[in-house]
Order: C-alpha cells, then sequence, then structure tokens
C-alpha cells in the first residue's frame, strides 16, 4: 500500500459527460501528480500541484482540470468526455523538499470507461 | 531529461538473479536514475534510484557505469510476483521538468516457474 488513496476504482459514463477523480496523498506529502495511461499513449504526465499551486503541466487537454485543495486532496475534472478519454487515471504524491532528487508514490488508479 | 533504451522483453527463471539494463548515453551531470514496475494495470511501484553510486535497497540493486551511460537492474532472486513491466526514468532534479517522470515503453519482464 502506497499511502496514496484514489476514488473511485472504477468509473463508467457516457460520451459528453462530466466526471471528477479524487485523489488524497500521502501523510506529509505536498505535490501531487496525475498521470492517464491509455493503451495506446503509455503513462503520460498530465499536471503537478504543490501545496494548492500549479507547478508543472504536461500535454493535458483543455477539458481537463484540476485543483489541490488546503487539505491537499486533489480533484481531476474531466469534462465533455470522448471515447478517447477512456484510460486509467493515477494520482502520485511526492514530499518534494529541496533536493535532488524525489519519489513519486503512485495510488492505484480509477479506471475511465466512456461508452 | 534524457532519453532511456531499455529491451522490450525478457525471461528469468525462478529464483535466479534478474538482470534489467538501461541505456541512458545522454544524462547529464544533475540527471537521477529511477526504477519502476508496473505490475498488471496497478500503480506505478518505486523501486530504487541513484545517482553516480550504486544502491541497494531490500528491493533490488541499481548499478550505474562509471560515465553514467548506463545502469543495470538487479533482482537478486526473482519470484512470480516480479512479473511486471520496469520502467528506467532519467530525470533532472530541477528546471522545468522537475515535476514529471516520463515513462517509456519499459521492459516487460516474465519470469517462469
Amino acid at each position: 500500500d502506497s499511502g496514496v488513496t484514489q476514488t473511485p476504482k472504477h468509473l463508467i459514463t457516457a460520451t459528453g459527460q462530466r466526471v471528477t477523480l479524487r485523489c488524497s496523498p500521502r501523510s506529509g506529502d505536498l505535490s501531487v501528480y496525475w498521470y492517464q495511461q491509455s493503451l495506446d499513449q503509455g503513462l503520460q504526465f498530465l499536471i503537478q500541484y504543490y501545496n494548492g499551486e500549479e507547478r508543472a503541466k504536461g500535454n493535458i487537454l483543455e477539458r481537463f482540470s484540476a485543483q489541490q485543495f488546503p487539505d491537499l486532496h486533489s480533484e481531476l475534472n474531466l469534462s465533455s468526455l470522448e471515447l478517447g478519454d477512456s484510460a486509467l487515471y493515477f494520482c502520485a504524491s511526492s514530499v518534494d523538499l529541496d533536493r535532488g532528487w524525489n519519489i513519486q508514490y503512485f495510488g492505484a488508479g480509477t479506471r475511465l470507461s466512456v461508452l | 531529461d534524457a532519453k532511456t533504451t531499455q529491451p522490450t522483453s525478457m525471461d528469468c527463471a525462478e529464483g535466479r538473479a534478474a538482470n534489467l539494463p538501461c541505456n541512458h548515453s545522454t544524462i547529464s551531470g544533475n540527471e537521477y536514475v529511477y526504477w519502476y514496475r508496473q505490475i498488471h494495470s496497478q500503480g506505478p511501484q518505486y523501486i530504487i534510484h541513484g545517482l553516480k553510486n550504486n544502491e541497494t535497497n531490500e528491493m533490488a540493486s541499481l548499478i550505474i557505469t562509471e560515465d553514467r551511460k548506463s545502469s543495470t537492474l538487479i533482482l537478486p532472486h526473482a519470484t512470480l510476483r516480479d512479473t511486471a513491466v520496469y520502467y528506467c526514468i532519467v530525470r533532472d532534479a530541477g528546471g522545468t521538468s522537475y515535476g514529471k517522470l516520463t515513462f517509456g515503453q519499459g521492459t516487460i519482464l516474465t519470469v517462469h516457474p
């Protein structure tokens, strides 16, 4: 158990809908990262938040947004869903102290199926 | 971040050492080598990381060549539960890529009875 909690585990929805994925980081971790894993793209970095502020951005679609709340949990919002958004979505967290190395611990993921 | 090259797949007999190579010939001085693995659609699991010295923990050993252009992850006594995709990642400690891990295709390790 990595200590990172993601809910829900599975999500089935229809095209055009909006969903929210939730992530609770490990105790003490200030950074949260979101990744998408689809069959054809592999694991892709979406976005990072550090202590409530956006810190780094990957190839995240404009239809997707995220935020990190004062209690450090994070939500990834996916809107106007398309069939191609079906994927595993992973959240990771890290302490993110000012040092040269940084270990990210991943949650079990949310499997999103868009029908 | 520097690009990494790994074999697509490898096999290993249960109980034997699994040696997974990774080439990162363009690695720069402040880039760390990380290894993660992913067991059948579970979340990626951190294994080990290193800068230039060899490292060992309870899961594995990491051997980095002196020129740092390649490394080998060693699972000393592979079990069936070690069957997974293993990712070698090189990541800069700072700069705009500070946040992300860039996963390649990894090596599919299959441990046989």
